[in-house]
Formats: structure tokens, C-alpha cells, sequence
């Protein structure tokens, strides 16, 4: 029973376009969400996050939103950059730190 | 920022073999730390929470007396596969988050370990 949903496996975008990567959970339980970045070979890293009570956090070209009752958020990447391309993946947390990742989504960015 | 080292970051062994993993917060004190493994072209599935002084706690389906953590200090957590075999082999993935910085810090990981079962 997948929890945290990506939907989409890859996402190809024109470089300076804006990029959306969504995801979808079905526990209301979840109290935090995040994103992550991943290379091949490496861990991820993280990106940005946003807590269950708001429904948006911007850090410099990363929005998270959050629609709790549609259990949906999405991250928005403008401008997108060549350099933003790697697999994303969503986060929830819940139980005291514990991370449920969705399976993630392969972002390319073309110049 | 925070950084969470994790060594070897590839293992190639016989099966049989046991294998040690070591996860380290480099510049933050960390009580909990989780362990993580990902198959090719999957998500990553966490398999426990290791505790610093106390045992770990496993997710449903792990076998805990096959993988053996130890979080011996707050810097430092392991992991041993225990006799591994080729359905082992897998990327291994710790995290560990700061707490110091208050309860909202994200989980910061490690680089991985490639385990590599023959």
C-alpha cells in the first residue's frame, strides 16, 4: 500500500520553463512534507519542505504548495535550469521523524 | 550545513560474507538515525530507526537478527548484514537529523553503499 505517490516517472522540460512535480499521499496522519534530490550513486538532498498547517513555502526558485484536502502538493522549479535535472522525490513524515518517499520523479531540463 | 558521512560506499563480497556499514553525523549530535534501502529504479524504503543507547526499531518485514544496527554514540550508527546473500545486494542509505536545530530539521544522507552480493 503505497502512501506517498508519484504518479509520474519523468518530466522533460525547455530550460527556463517552469518545472511541476507533483505528489500524492492518502495518510492524514503525515505532519511535514519534503523534497528531495537525487543523483545516481549518491543520497538525496534535501530541498524544501512544508508543514501540514501551511499550504505554501517559497525558497529562492523552489515553491512547495500543499492542498491537505485534495492530499495533494506539488513543487514548482522557475526558471528551470539544466543543472535541476535528477530524480525528485517526495517525502512525508510522520511517527517521530520517520520518512514515508514516494517513488520518485526524473526531471530533465534541456537547454 | 549538516553533513551525515556513510562508508564504504561499495562493497563487492561472496555471499555468506558479512558486511559492515558505518553512518556518521560529521558536525551535529544525532539520537536517532535511520536506515534506508533503495532497489534500482525504486523508492527508498526505510527498514529501521536506530537509537543512541537503546535497540532499534524495525519496520514490518525486516529481519532484525539480519540486520544488526548499533548506534553505540550520537555521532555514529552501523549496519551489519549478516551473512549476506546475492537478494542482499541493494543501496543501503543512512539519515540522520539534527535535533539541536529544533523538530522541524529535515533528515540529512548519507552518499549510499552499493552492496554488491556474488
Amino acid at each position: 500500500d503505497q502512501q506517498v505517490k508519484q504518479n509520474s516517472p519523468s518530466l522533460s522540460v525547455q530550460e527556463g520553463r517552469i518545472s511541476i512535480l507533483n505528489c500524492d499521499y492518502t495518510n492524514s496522519m503525515f505532519d511535514y512534507f519534503l523534497w528531495y534530490k537525487k543523483y545516481p550513486a549518491e543520497g538525496p538532498t534535501f530541498l524544501i519542505s512544508i508543514s501540514s498547517i501551511k499550504d505554501k513555502n517559497e525558497d529562492g526558485r523552489f515553491t512547495v504548495f500543499l492542498n491537505k484536502s485534495a492530499k495533494h502538493l506539488s513543487l514548482h522549479i522557475v526558471p528551470s535550469q539544466p543543472g535541476d535535472s535528477a530524480v525528485y522525490f517526495c517525502a512525508a513524515r510522520y511517527q517521530g521523524g520517520k520518512l514515508i518517499f514516494g517513488q520518485g520523479t526524473e526531471l530533465s531540463v534541456k537547454p | 550545513g549538516a553533513v551525515v558521512s556513510q562508508h564504504p560506499s561499495r562493497v563487492i563480497c561472496k555471499s555468506g560474507t558479512s558486511v559492515k556499514i558505518e553512518c556518521r553525523s560529521l558536525d551535529f549530535q544525532a539520537t536517532t538515525m535511520f536506515w534506508y534501502r533503495q532497489f534500482p529504479k525504486q523508492s527508498l524504503m526505510l527498514m529501521a530507526t536506530s537509537n543512541e543507547g537503546s535497540k532499534a526499531t524495525y519496520e514490518q518485514g525486516v529481519e532484525k537478527d539480519k540486520f544488526l544496527i548499533n548506534h553505540a554514540s550520537l555521532t555514529l550508527s552501523t549496519l551489519t548484514v549478516t551473512s549476506a546473500h546475492p537478494e542482499d545486494s541493494s543501496f543501503y542509505i543512512c539519515s540522520a537529523r539534527d535535533l539541536g536545530e529544533g523538530g522541524n530539521q529535515p533528515q540529512h544522507f548519507g552518499d549510499g553503499t552499493r552492496l554488491s552480493i556474488l
